[in-house]
């Protein structure tokens, strides 16, 4: 069945610092990609997505690039700042469903 | 426009009861599903509503259930509480027919004891 593999946290960095949080992700077909962010208390947010191969999604300062030849969609940023604290979910979409599946979450703390 | 909203926020049962929980969507979204999420099972798809059908189904118990009303607000049941329920509940609501963002409640935070 649809998988996805995120890099264990917790991930600790100081502010200004960069930032690769690694997905990967198994499906039959062509997914949709999508990063979810949470911070403590809430429910989850629509930070970036991608609907095909070579797509980059962009959002805040995070990227994130559809490898489908990696089957992978890393989220990167360049230089972190302590509000984006939180936990940071890879998920995929099967095309023409609604069903998200998850990767197990990266818990992210930027110190000052 | 109002987000998806959930209620109530935080729920303390016992075992072997059971539970309600609602999901109002963003108006005008007809698609609701519902997650669970669990710090050792991580976020699991419980189910998916449209147009008051149960259009898709995750891998719970048959003690897990839901339905959707013609105002597209959702409620899902938990019957017979186990412990292992405790988790955050969460809602998301959407458009449907393209590729479009699926937008999450709060969460309904419900603890077993």
């Amino acid at each position: 069945g649809d998988s996805v593999t995120q890099m264990e946290g917790p991930v600790t960095l100081s502010e200004e610092a960069f930032l690769t949080i690694n997905c990967t992700y198994t499906a039959t077909g062509y997914p949709s990609l999508f990063w979810y962010v949470q911070y403590p208390g809430e429910g989850l947010q629509l930070l970036l997505k991608a609907t095909k191969a070579d797509d980059k999604g962009s959002n805040k300062g995070f990227e994130a690039t559809y490898r489908k030849e990696t089957t992978s969609f890393h989220l990167e940023k360049g230089s972190v700042q302590v509000s984006d604290s939180a936990v940071y979910f890879c998920a995929l979409r099967r095309e023409g469903a609604q069903k998200l599946v998850f990767g197990q979450g990266t818990r992210l703390t930027i110190n000052p | 426009k109002a987000g998806v909203t959930q209620t109530p926020r935080y729920l303390i049962k016992t075992r072997g009861q059971q539970v309600t929980l609602s999901c109002s969507p963003i108006s005008g979204h007809r698609s609701v599903s519902w997650y669970q999420q669990t710090p050792g099972q991580g976020l699991q798809f419980l189910f998916e509503y449209f147009s008051e059908t149960q259009r898709n189904k995750g891998n719970f118990p048959g003690r897990f259930s839901g339905r959707q009303f013609s105002n597209s607000r959702s409620e899902m049941n938990v019957s017979t509480l186990e412990l292992g329920d405790s988790a955050l509940y969460l809602c998301a609501s959407s458009l449907v027919g393209g590729d479009y963002e699926q937008y999450f409640g709060p969460g309904t935070r419900l603890t077993v004891t």
